[in-house]
């Protein structure tokens, strides 16, 4: 099983909501990660977990903050969003440093 | 700062061709090189990995490359069929745990 599990699908949030992105993974894991993605573009780095620590945070605004409540589990939570937050999210897994990384099939966030 | 590019940015092709992809990175300080494919709308599912130490990875028709002192890899697909119309994207891995992306090649392959 090499499946990575993002809910929800697609989400439209206002800009004064709170919401939470999550991702799950089954695989024995010990890196996890969040990406953006927006329209057209490749994927950029948001944040690196590993052993369940934050261990890169790539100057994300405090408006999104990620925790990992366990091994298998990664959340985003989203305070205050703009519109231009509005993006594709994936979370990725690898088993350790620098191995291979798997991909779930994303949040399609839409900020109004 | 590691930089990542991708030739050609669009291809198409006639079914049952073979392809080749272009990825080339500027730092050679890398961990390993994964090629991803993306459909619309979609994440991204691996494709293949090379570790640094690594020439080559071979999965069914793919075949992926690596010359780490040139900085260049490339995916070669074998008789090309619609169903692999999407997104190729390569990955550099970096110091940090970081995966930097190419900006893609859209492939599509016409029956």
């Amino acid at each position: 099983d090499t499946e990575v599990t993002q809910t929800p699908k697609h989400l439209v949030m206002g800009m004064t909501n709170k919401k939470s992105l999550k991702c799950e993974q089954h695989m024995g894991h010990r890196a996890m990660y969040w990406y953006k993605q927006k329209a057209k573009k490749p994927p950029e780095l948001m944040f690196v977990y590993s052993y369940e620590k934050l261990s890169i945070n790539e100057s994300v605004p405090s408006r999104f903050s990620p925790e990992c409540p366990n091994s298998s589990l990664l959340n985003l939570h989203l305070h205050a969003l703009q519109p231009e937050d509005s993006a594709l999210y994936l979370c990725a897994s690898s088993q350790e440093d620098n191995t291979e990384a798997f991909f779930g099939q994303g949040t399609r966030l839409t900020v109004v | 700062k590691q930089e990542v590019t991708q030739i050609p940015a669009a291809l198409s092709v006639p079914e049952g061709e073979n392809l080749v992809l272009n990825c080339s990175f500027t730092d050679s300080a890398i961990y390993n090189l994964q090629w991803f494919r993306q459909d619309p709308g979609k994440g991204l599912t691996s494709l293949l990995l090379i570790q640094s130490s690594q020439r080559e990875q071979t999965s069914g028709r793919l075949n992926a490359s690596l010359d780490k002192s040139s900085g260049r890899s490339t995916l070669y697909i074998a008789a090309s069929q619609p169903g692999d119309s999407a997104t190729y994207l390569c990955a550099v891995g970096v110091y940090g745990n970081k995966l930097v992306f190419g900006a893609g090649t859209i492939l599509r392959v016409k029956s």
